[in-house]
């Protein structure tokens, strides 16, 4: 059975850096072809990709925001961490994590997302 | 904004047939494929559609995708009060080198 499940702080202060764990399983994050991506959706609004890492460790940033953000894996404890730094109240959204069989990026399974709250 | 265009909502009547949009250019749609993603509200999104036409796994055959060119659209026929949702597009775009999506189009079913 697959599954994702977003972890970390609901709430982060303005200019704080955001710490977002995806805890997996049911698979490999090894398997060929495998991807892990990090999606966000501002309340009321559209989903906007984030970061992706593959399976050979490959790692691919939204291109607005790259400066901002790491993505990296643990394989050993099959987690998937984004950090996201000088957080501001624009960022506050739900943060989702989901999986890819392959580059193509067909999201087949996904977490039921966190939200996070940027405020002072 | 979007590189991925989709009307912003849509309405049918139950029993209905309808079909949403999305439209691109040949950095995304014109050159890779296209998957469509359900999200009723307070749910994280769904897959539907993959690779332009396939239907994922578990879902109704009442759903359907086809692509043509950099459009993309999905047909849901024999409408239900429970398609009621946002409905969304999505595929790699080669110039910003990573998964976008369209802006998303919510489905009211009469």
């Amino acid at each position: 059975q697959v599954t994702l499940r977003e972890s970390g702080p609901a709430l982060v202060k303005p200019a704080q850096t955001l710490t977002l764990t995806c805890s997996v399983s049911g698979f490999s994050l090894i398997t060929n072809g495998m991807c892990v991506s990090w999606i966000r959706q501002p309340p009321g609004k559209a989903l906007e990709w984030l970061a992706l890492i593959d399976w050979d460790d490959d790692k691919y940033y939204n291109r607005s925001l790259t400066t901002r953000l790491t993505i990296f894996r643990d394989t050993s404890k099959n987690l998937v961490v984004l950090t996201m730094t000088n957080m501001d109240p624009v960022d506050t959204a739900t943060y989702y994590c989901a999986r890819a069989p392959s580059r193509d990026n067909n999201f087949d399974y996904w977490g039921q997302g966190l939200l996070v709250t940027v405020s002072s | 904004q979007s590189v991925l265009t989709q009307p912003p909502s849509v309405s049918e009547a139950p029993g209905q047939r309808v079909a949403i949009s999305c439209s691109g250019s040949s950095s995304n749609i014109g050159n890779s494929v296209v998957h469509w993603y359900q999200q009723l509200p307070g749910r994280p999104p769904k897959l539907l559609i993959y690779y332009d036409d396939l239907l994922a796994s578990g879902v109704s055959d009442r759903f359907s995708g086809s692509k043509s060119g950099t459009s993309a659209s999905l047909a849901i026929s024999g409408l239900q009060s429970d398609d009621e949702a946002d409905y969304y597009c999505a595929t790699w775009d080669d110039r910003l080198h990573g998964p976008v999506f369209g802006g998303g189009t919510k489905l009211t079913v009469l």
